[in-house]
């Protein structure tokens, strides 16, 4: 399976916008990149998912990079219910293991 | 959203006693789920992928006869842990996801299972 990097953590402003970062150098050109978000004790979260384009959504936005090897999930404006574990997982029609993911913490 | 409804949320028993845990797709169709294991300050562990109607498919190292799966339906999945043991106390998180394999896993909020 192809693998993914993330910081293990990274700390915000309340307010201000996050970028988080994600390389997957290894994906293949049918990988899908997929975030999900873990608050503690409770199951993860779908946030967004991508293959080669750039996405939106209510809860954030994915940017791909043109070669594929990496990604950017970004908070346009973090929240204290946004400190969670952020996951950055690649899917090929196959199943979804998760890494470490990076906890990002969000300052008042 | 999709909503994936997981019970009971906690559970604790005495070391010997078997645990089912069940996990519903409330709003579609679920034709794979699949069951996570969490420790503390880890991440998810995949324990084993269902498809409906076919016997489970466990990752290297989970024992079958110890984690049972059952998966009869396309809208419930479960899973009993048999003879516990305080080993196995962990987070449980169950996820399921429709036909298409490349659309999300939608995942229920997790059982936290204690042996005493």
């Amino acid at each position: 399976d192809a693998k993914t990097t993330q910081p293990n953590s990274m700390e915000s402003n309340e307010e201000e916008p996050v970028h988080l970062p994600c390389n997957h150098s290894t994906i293949s050109g049918t990988d899908y990149i997929h975030w999900y978000r873990q608050l503690p004790s409770q199951g993860p979260e779908y946030v967004i998912h991508g293959l080669t384009s750039n996405v939106n959504n209510r809860m954030a936005s994915l940017a791909i990079a043109e070669d594929r090897k990496s990604s950017t999930l970004i908070l346009h404006r973090a929240t204290l219910r946004d400190a969670a574990v952020y996951y950055c997982i690649l899917t090929n029609n196959n199943d979804m293991r998760f890494g470490a993911g990076t906890r990002l913490t969000v300052k008042p | 959203g999709a909503v994936v409804s997981q019970h009971p949320s906690r559970v604790i028993c005495k070391s010997g006693t078997s645990v089912k845990i069940e996990c519903r797709s409330l709003d579609f169709q679920a034709t794979t789920m699949f069951w996570y294991r969490q420790f503390p300050k880890q991440s998810l562990m995949l324990m084993a992928t269902s498809n409906e109607g076919s016997k489970a498919t466990y990752e290297q190292g989970v024992e079958k006869d110890k984690f049972l799966i059952n998966h009869a339906s396309l809208t419930l999945s479960t899973l009993t842990v048999t003879s516990a043991h305080p080993e196995d106390s962990s987070f449980y998180i169950c996820s399921a996801r429709a036909y298409n394999p490349n659309q999300p896993q939608h995942f229920g909020d997790g059982t936290r299972l204690s042996i005493l």
